[in-house]
């Protein structure tokens, strides 16, 4: 089966730290994304990237930059910290061929800024 | 107005019981339609793609209606495993290299007790 692995499930950090979310697959997926879940709020989409090097904005991108340097591994960097960056974050990868939309996720970071 | 949206409950039902949850999109050139299971402090899964015509896996059914645009699940002799949040999912755009993007519902959280 897909294993998507994510470097932390749980994460403290300060205001104004940079942070690196690190996130990699093991099934050759063209596509990967980055989420968060907050409640209430649901999952939203942050960057998503469907080849090495390629990236798009999700619909809120805002704070947080990402890295697709290798095909397996997909980055969400979060240039200054802030405390309303607080969340879960969750990596998902999927194949790019139009009849498999399956995503696949990794278990979750749970970020904490303080 | 929301892309997707679903009643978040809590649907909370007696073990056996037959349980529908609703969603609605508001983009009618929607591609595909899947529901996602989400179980508490877990990544989501895919429970089941929906297909136009309606398609069935065991005790869950799910429906679409693209004149309403809305689709269903359907939960039939509910466990006690089934107690869970339930993820609409809408595919909406077509974002480039193959790749469709999703959007996710709030969730409807699922409770069933013995």
């Amino acid at each position: 089966d897909v294993k998507v692995t994510q470097s932390s499930r749980y994460l403290v950090k300060r205001t104004g730290e940079k942070v690196f979310l690190e996130c990699v697959q093991d099934m050759d997926h063209e596509n990967m994304f980055w989420y968060r879940q907050d409640p209430g709020l649901g999952l939203r989409l942050i960057y998503f990237s469907y080849d090495v090097k390629m990236k798009e904005k999700g619909d809120i991108p805002e704070g947080y930059s990402v890295s697709r340097e290798k095909k397996e591994r997909f980055s969400l960097i979060l240039e200054s910290a802030s405390t309303n960056q607080t969340s879960m974050y969750l990596c998902a990868s999927r194949s790019s061929w139009l009849d498999n939309e399956k995503l696949f996720f990794g278990s979750g970071t749970q970020l904490s800024v303080l | 107005r929301k892309e997707v949206e679903q009643d978040p409950g809590p649907f909370n039902v007696p073990e056996g019981a037959t349980v529908a949850f609703n969603c609605t999109y508001s983009n009618s050139a929607s591609q595909s339609f899947f529901w996602y299971r989400q179980d508490c402090r877990k990544e989501p899964k895919l429970l089941m793609s929906v297909y136009s015509s309606g398609n069935e896996d065991g005790r869950f059914t799910a429906q679409l209606n693209r004149a309403s645009q809305y689709i269903s699940l359907l939960i039939r002799d509910s466990k006690l495993s089934d107690s869970a949040t339930y993820l609409c999912v809408v595919s909406l755009a077509y974002s480039g290299a193959g790749s469709y993007q999703l959007t996710f519902g709030k969730g409807t959280k699922l409770s069933v007790i013995p």
